[in-house]
């Protein structure tokens, strides 16, 4: 089976920098991917790791060590407008890209 | 920018009625999926479609689940006898391969 575990919710200040991690137990692996979601809607692409190591884009990097099954989301100056939840998905197949996803950081910024 | 498009955004059935949710993948795009979203929950892969037929599928996905591109622009999804169990929001997504999927803003679907 596949599993993907990442904490249920995280509260940070505006301004800071907030780190949130995902391991994952996966039957293969062709790529890890973090997905924002807003309360009632649909999950929109963030980041999308298939080699270990550090992909950085605007405030948002994310991080993947295929050999400990590990990745992070690294959110930069953090706005109010970050609050939502964040989705670790993997592909754990080359055949029908599909995306098995955790259960979401539901991350509340406070001013 | 080029989005993926759902209609409706919701729908009302009864237990038992047949349902056809509609997606309108980015147009350049050649994979196209749905995905659930029971209340609170995490999001479920159901399908994935790829040069007219189905390359993956999971187990949720059930004979009373099927999917049809039946033109160059949709693509549906159809549950043929509604259960309470499946009420949820349902996204469509598209991808130009094997990389990011664009998720669509959803259909949510109740079963009374």
């Amino acid at each position: 089976g596949q599993n993907i575990d990442q904490p249920t919710e995280m509260t940070a200040t505006e301004g800071a920098i907030v780190q949130i991690n995902c391991t994952y137990q996966t039957s293969g692996f062709n790529g890890l991917f973090w997905y924002q979601q807003h309360a009632g809607e649909a999950p929109t692409f963030l980041s999308y790791n298939v080699l270990d190591g550090l992909e950085e884009k605007g405030r948002f990097s994310s991080f993947l060590s295929r050999s400990k099954g590990y990745s992070y989301l690294l959110l930069k100056e953090l706005q109010m407008k970050d609050s939502a939840s964040y989705l670790c998905a993997v592909d754990p197949n080359n055949a029908g890209n599909m995306l098995t996803f955790g259960g979401g950081t539901r991350l509340m910024v406070k001013p | 920018e080029p989005e993926v498009t759902q209609t409706p955004s919701h729908q009302v059935t009864q237990m038992g009625q047949e349902v056809i949710l509609r997606c309108v993948p980015i147009s350049n795009h050649l994979y196209f999926y749905w995905y659930r979203q029971i209340l609170g929950q995490k999001v479920e892969f159901l399908v994935s479609f790829y040069n007219n037929e189905i390359s993956e599928k999971s187990e949720i996905f059930d004979d009373q689940f099927s999917v049809e591109r039946p033109d160059g622009s949709n693509f549906t999804l159809k549950i043929r006898s509604t259960k309470l169990e499946d009420s949820a929001m349902y996204f469509c997504a598209s991808s130009e391969g094997n990389n990011e999927q664009f998720f669509g803003p959803g259909t949510r679907l109740t079963v009374l």
